[in-house]
């Protein structure tokens, strides 16, 4: 049973750019998270996203950031124009329950 | 607000050297708490849930204990593989599943 898939691994920006990033659960796992680890920080919860529907974004910046989890396909994480302070580690969580959160191996965002 | 406190920030262990880790918590109807590990440069992995005070659980050389305020993580004679960083996380009733996490105890164990 594969465990949950992030791609890219690694992913570079310039300023302005737009970064996304996709994350496929584990089977059967209908819940998706997404976290974000800044650099000597811990993680911090960003949104959990349930097929097609938001459930919470309370950890969503307001703006330039926004996710999906379309019926069929990944989620993706969306960061629009980005900025030097985007740079960090996102991690997707998945789970079958809403319990045990299973995490992928992260993308490494670094913005130029 | 949600908090979680992890001591110490960093432990160095003899392999074989027993000790704890601490993660004491402060939320408002606790839904679980959680232990991770985490290796430089991968995601976390899952370790333990915890449900209520006086619940315990192992796994080879690691046990987890849950009392009304903190968790502790003992880890019995370590190998050098042991070295991580640990992470513990909490889920409070009223705010759904998402996880607030504590900043992490790295530990390494030397051979």
């Amino acid at each position: 049973n594969a465990g949950v898939m992030q791609n890219p691994r690694h992913l570079v920006r310039r300023r302005g750019q737009e970064a996304r990033l996709r994350c496929s659960p584990m089977k059967g796992h209908s819940h998706v998270y997404w976290y974000r680890q800044l650099p000597e920080e811990g993680l911090k919860f960003m949104v959990y996203l349930q097929k097609e529907n938001i459930i919470d974004e309370s950890g969503m910046p307001k703006e330039r950031f926004s996710a999906e989890f379309p019926k069929e396909g990944p989620s993706i994480l969306r960061i629009q124009q980005v900025v030097r302070g985007d740079s960090a580690a996102y991690f997707c969580a998945s789970s079958s329950t809403g319990w045990e959160q299973f995490f992928g191996p992260g993308t490494r965002l670094t913005v130029l | 607000e949600d908090q979680v406190t992890q001591s110490p920030e960093a432990l160095r262990l003899q392999e074989g050297e027993s000790s704890s880790l601490n993660c004491s918590y402060t939320v408002s109807g606790l839904r679980g708490l959680f232990w991770y590990r985490q290796d430089p440069g991968k995601g976390p992995e899952f370790l333990f849930t915890l449900y209520s005070a006086g619940e315990e659980k192992e796994k080879e050389r690691l046990k987890a204990t849950l009392t009304k305020k903190e968790s502790f993580l003992h880890i019995t004679a370590p190998k050098p593989e042991d070295s991580a960083t640990y992470l513990c996380a909490v889920q409070q009733e009223t705010s759904g599943s998402r996880l607030t996490f504590g900043e992490g105890t790295q530990l390494t164990v030397n051979p």
